[in-house]
């Protein structure tokens, strides 16, 4: 079945921009949604379709998918953005959803 | 205001059988498009689908699972019942429901509730 591979952390300091990626095979022919999800609550819907962005979700989030490569974006970060990131698709081929491993960003 | 909330209980034995309610407010389970999901995530995991059910009762399953794992709903009831047999301890995790609206994504979730399968 289908795998989402994403790096297991990534540290960043206080404005500066963190760039989370999701790695899969032909990936550019899928669409990659993003969730956020803190200690001890729910996952939230940051970016959808690749690169769209729910209502609520500040513009410092955004995401990309060159085709080769699948990057959730966060600039100016903030310490409230720490939290665990995780890539979804839809794989038609298997007909069902699969996540990323996750990575936990640090915010230094 | 649209909400998911998961109930069903916390400790289990091996061998049992687990079912999970998900119960909905603020959508409908009968509109087009709409699924219920579930996931789970264990103790410092991380997140796993398990199984959808849509409008239109099409139900899509983990493929590993799937011989374990059962899915059904009642519109009238707003509520979505995920049912998985023969529990075992790796099986222990939070479990959480989430919406889908047919576009491939879950835009609310439920806040999860945990099970723990111990002898």
């Amino acid at each position: 079945s289908y795998v989402l591979t994403q790096p297991p952390s990534v540290s960043v300091s206080p404005g500066q921009t963190a760039r989370i990626t999701c790695g899969g095979n032909d990936i550019g022919n899928f669409r990659v949604h993003w969730y956020q999800q803190k200690p001890g609550q729910a996952p939230v819907l940051v970016v959808y379709d690749n690169d769209g962005r729910p209502s609520g979700i500040p513009e410092r989030f955004s995401g990309s998918n060159s085709g080769v490569t699948v990057t959730l974006t966060i600039t100016r970060v903030e310490a409230g953005d720490e939290a665990d990131y995780y890539c979804q698709v839809w794989d038609s081929g298997g007909d069902h959803v699969v996540f990323g491993g996750g990575t936990k960003v640090t915010v230094l | 205001q649209i909400t998911l909330k998961e109930s069903g209980p916390t400790l289990m034995r091996p061998t049992q059988t687990l079912t999970l309610t998900c119960t909905i407010s603020g959508f409908s389970l009968s509109r087009s498009g709409v699924g219920v999901g579930w996931i789970r995530q264990p103790p410092g995991g991380a997140l796993e689908w398990l199984a959808l059910i849509y409008w239109d009762e099409t139900k899509r399953f983990r493929p590993a699972l799937q011989s374990r794992l059962s899915i059904t709903k009642d519109a009238s009831r707003r509520q979505v019942v995920l049912r998985m047999t023969n529990m075992d301890p790796a099986d222990t995790a939070t479990y959480s429901c989430a919406r889908t609206t047919g576009d491939g994504y879950f835009d609310v979730w439920g806040h999860g509730t945990l099970v723990s399968v111990s002898s």
